[in-house]
């Protein structure tokens, strides 16, 4: 069955540090796989979306890499903040359906 | 934030009403999305459509009908309420379909108890 798994436990780090959050995919060939922030009763804002050929991408402190064979998409955010303490969810189109299939999301926890 | 309103916030009901979700945008996109949240199951696609009159289901589209008679509103109907359905509904909108260079953009959902 076609499943996309995120770390359900959360993830606690110290300031300063690097997060590293975990996608992994089964049973999808994904063209894309997008990454997105959730604030406590807020929607789910978009971060950074790549490519299935793009091995890497940054954006300021943010960086995604896709592995196709691996399956696997990691989200980094390097010299982490409280203010990046929030739900990340991982994204992906389910055979080029224009339907984004989300992960249960990964909560990451900065600590000052 | 995108112009995307979804109207009511919050609201309870009963086992076995109707009830209509709003989403409204200010964006022009043709595109508009309703998802659910619930814990262990995180978002899941109800329905979505891609232009005035267009409609299609999405994973968890039983019990749900949609409407979409003007580019700027799209409804969310419950027709018989279950308690099933308590869950946040998110109403997500892109420019065109997600994946050409165009993410979701989405509301600050509305919180639905069924009682």
């Amino acid at each position: 069955s076609q499943k996309i798994e995120q770390n359900s436990e959360a993830l606690n780090i110290q300031e300063g540090k690097t997060a590293t959050l975990t996608c992994n995919y089964t049973n999808y060939s994904p063209a894309y796989l997008q990454w997105y922030r959730q604030d406590p009763g807020r929607g789910p804002v978009f971060l950074l979306l790549i490519r299935e050929n793009e091995k890497e991408k940054r954006k300021e402190r943010l960086k995604v890499t896709f592995d196709t064979t691996l399956k696997q998409s990691l989200f980094h955010i390097t010299a982490s903040q409280p203010a990046d303490s929030a739900t990340y969810l991982c994204a992906l189109d389910s055979g080029n359906t224009g339907k984004l299939i989300f992960g249960q999301g990964t909560t990451l926890q900065v600590k000052p | 934030d995108a112009g995307i309103t979804q109207s009511p916030r919050h609201k309870v009901t009963e086992t076995g009403t109707p009830v209509t979700l709003r989403c409204h945008q200010t964006e022009n996109h043709r595109y508009m999305y309703w998802y659910r949240q619930d814990p262990g199951h995180g978002l899941r696609l109800i329905h979505y459509s891609y232009g005035v009159k267009d409609t299609d289901k999405g994973e968890v589209s039983d019990g749900y009908s949609v409407s979409r008679s003007k580019t700027e509103d799209f409804l969310l109907t419950l027709e018989s309420a279950t308690s099933s359905q308590t869950s946040v509904y998110f109403c997500a909108i892109s420019e065109s379909r997600t994946g050409e260079n165009s993410p979701l953009h989405f509301g600050n959902g509305t919180r639905l108890t069924v009682t």
